[in-house]
């Protein structure tokens, strides 16, 4: 297991344009979280999946955002009609015991909007 | 509500000298309490959690972290700074009924040889 695995690593886009990433938590971990870090801040919880089950969002996530986890395993993060302030570092997270206490993060996807 | 504060954005030392990076939080619950490091373009790294268990808590790297509660802190040292050691780092907060991370806006270290 290579740990949470996410893609692309980097985007830009331009403003206007649709984004999606693509989170493949840890096997077997069941809770999956997104988070949000712009620059020179701490990351910002946005939503977190119990298997399927997206069970919190934060008021962060506009309805331009939206996340799913169709089949318990990958998520992916879509947002519509990007605009320059959506520029930062999303970061996924998963873990195994249905805390956060457990989590492992990936990478991140870093996404600038021109 | 939760939320921690890191005093300083900014930490120089020099290598071999004693780390120091301050964390205090919030909670009106018993919190857990965190320490992550972030390496420039990378995701997070867990150093340390406090879960309620020992208040003296050791992490990787030779970081270590005291819990407080009369002084609702959570502070990371390490006796002796490595170059390796200059990177980001962030101190969290979760309640044990919820199941989120509260970060603070981080410390970057630098370390000078």
């Amino acid at each position: 297991d290579t740990g949470v695995s996410q893609n692309p690593r980097h985007k830009i886009t331009k403003r206007g344009q649709n984004v999606t990433f693509r989170c493949d938590p840890i096997s077997e971990h069941n809770r999956l979280y997104w988070y949000r870090q712009t620059l020179g801040q701490g990351p910002e919880f946005l939503t977190y999946f119990q298997n399927e089950a997206q069970l919190e969002k934060s008021r962060l996530l506009s309805d331009r955002f939206s996340a799913e986890r169709p089949k318990g395993s990958f998520s992916t993060l879509e947002i519509q009609r990007t605009e320059q302030g959506d520029s930062a570092m999303y970061l996924c997270a998963s873990s195994s015991r249905g805390t956060i206490i457990e989590a492992f993060f990936g990478q991140g996807t870093r996404l600038t909007v021109v | 509500a939760q939320s921690v504060t890191q005093l300083g954005s900014h930490v120089s030392v020099s290598e071999g000298a004693l780390v120091l990076l301050r964390c205090n939080y919030s909670s009106s619950v018993p919190p857990y309490l965190f320490w992550y490091v972030q390496y420039p373009n990378q995701g997070l790294q867990l150093l340390l959690k406090y879960t309620s268990a020992a208040t003296l808590v050791k992490g990787i790297n030779g970081f270590e972290a005291e819990f407080k509660k009369s002084e609702t802190s959570f502070h990371l040292t390490k006796p002796s700074a490595h170059m390796s050691d200059a990177a980001e780092y962030f101190c969290a907060v979760s309640a044990p009924n919820t199941d989120k991370l509260i970060f603070g806006t981080g410390t970057r270290l630098q370390v000078f040889p």
